[in-house]
């Protein structure tokens, strides 16, 4: 069964400093997709990236950056000289590839980051 | 600029009130889906519709129902509010399921009395 674990509930660290955020994953499927979103308190889930499960790149995007380590089921999201902006709950989900077209996406529970001035 | 728009922003309803979310997306997306969001619990999928008329349940369908009588418009149904149906709703979108980028509405703020 897919299930999506991200064991940070609340993290707090003060601006410009770097932080990550965890993400362990299970699935049995050997092609699936991950996915992380930001939720800023205006409430609606903005996309940030996926990945595709054959493709463990690290990526990079400004201040952005994932990890994938398929090794150890991992889909880790650092922001480096982290800014207040970035204060918002963060969500790792997961899809798996299905021959229907019933598939879905399971989310984590959430890392709720701070940014403190 | 993609959009999907959920009716209301914050709703209070009474215990036993039939209550219906609205939710619009102009992508044309074949795909439709509604959420809840509770603290400590992430967001729980409570169906999904990948084409109109066409609805599955997700992992709390229990308490709700669901309507796609047009592509772009999926509406949550609450037949009979309770107090534990209090929450943040969130209607969401893709192409092709989920596998592609999901775009989601604000959310709908429900409180049952």
């Amino acid at each position: 069964a897919q299930k999506v674990t991200q064991a940070q509930t609340e993290i707090s660290v003060v601006e410009k400093e770097d932080v990550t955020l965890d993400c362990v994953y299970e699935t049995r499927d050997t092609t699936y997709y991950l996915f992380w979103y930001k939720q800023p308190p205006s409430g609606e889930l903005v996309f940030l990236i996926r990945r595709n499960s054959f493709d463990e790149q690290n990526e990079i995007s400004g201040r952005y950056s994932w990890n994938f380590q398929k090794s150890t089921s991992s889909f880790n999201f650092t922001i480096t000289a982290s800014q207040v902006v970035d204060s918002a709950v963060y969500f790792c989900a997961l899809s798996e590839e299905l021959l229907n077209r019933d598939d879905k996406i399971i989310f984590g529970k959430g890392t709720r980051l701070h940014i403190l001035p | 600029d993609v959009k999907v728009t959920q009716s209301s922003r914050y709703l209070v309803k009474r215990t036993g009130e039939k209550v219906f979310l609205e939710c619009v997306q102009d992508m044309d997306h074949e795909n439709m889906f509604w959420y809840r969001q509770d603290p400590g619990l992430g967001l729980r999928l409570i169906y999904f519709s990948y084409d109109v008329k066409m609805k599955e349940k997700g992992d709390i369908p229990e308490g709700y129902s669901v309507s796609r009588e047009k592509k772009e418009r999926f509406s949550l149904i609450l037949e009979s509010a309770s107090t534990n149906q209090t929450s943040m709703y969130l209607c969401a979108s893709s192409l092709w399921g989920m596998n592609t980028e999901a775009f989601f509405g604000q959310g709908t703020r429900l409180t049952v009395v």
